[in-house]
């Protein structure tokens, strides 16, 4: 079925650095793929998203290139702030239903001043 | 906005209690949702609504029960609480209108719960 895998973390980083997430996919055909965010102490909220191969997603700073090649859906950043602290989800609709979506097991991010 | 909104963010049981998680959406969504967030195992969703009085299991309904009496909320039920239970319980609504309407998922802040 279909799935998400991110990367592991806890990933921490100094303010200003590069961030990279790493999350890839299998489904069926082509779904959209999201990136939704968790502050400390939220719920989840979308960050962003792409419909379709090569599409880039962008809000925040942050970007994320869908690539089919490589079913990968990474997310970037290239100056992380202390706000960015939280948790981050890579995502896709069901195959099974277009109302639910499958999300990964979260990456929490903290940013040292 | 679209605003989410449970009943509580903390809650404290005791095993074998009957426990009421409820979940408000003023947004006249069709789908609501109900998640379990625990660490390392992300999010995984228990029940979802797609209307009122209609319910779909999701992926762990064991345990648990929904109800949706109207369409602006959607509640959680775990009929006799035990101590695996104990977890963060995200709520979130989306609608089925508009292109894309139905991929976007707008969550509450989630009721911290913990089972003694």
């Amino acid at each position: 079925g279909d799935s998400v895998t991110q990367m592991e973390g806890p990933v921490t980083l100094s303010e200003e650095a590069f961030l990279t997430i790493n999350c890839t996919y299998t489904a069926t055909g082509y779904p959209s793929l999201f990136w939704y965010v968790q502050y400390p102490g939220e719920g989840l909220q979308l960050l962003l998203k792409a419909t379709k191969a090569d599409d880039k997603g962008s809000n925040k700073g942050f970007e994320a290139t869908y690539r089919k090649e490589t079913t990968s859906f990474h997310l970037e950043k290239g100056s992380v702030q202390v706000s960015d602290s939280a948790v981050y989800f890579c995502a896709l609709p069901s195959g099974s239903s277009a109302s639910k979506i499958i999300f990964g097991s979260g990456t929490r991010l903290s940013i040292r001043p | 906005d679209v605003k989410v909104t449970q009943s509580s963010r903390y809650l404290v049981k005791r095993t074998g209690e009957k426990v009421f998680l409820e979940c408000v959406q003023d947004m006249d969504h069709e789908n609501m949702f109900w998640y379990r967030q625990d660490p390392g195992l992300g999010l995984r969703l228990i029940y979802f609504s797609y209307d009122v009085k209609m319910k779909e299991k999701g992926d762990i309904p064991e345990g648990y029960s929904v109800s949706r009496e109207k369409k602006e909320r959607f509640s959680l039920i775990l009929e006799s609480a035990s101590t695996n239970q104990t977890s963060m319980y995200l709520c979130a609504s989306s609608t089925v209108a508009g292109a894309g309407g139905r991929e976007t998922q707008y969550f509450g802040p989630g009721t911290r719960l913990l089972v003694l």
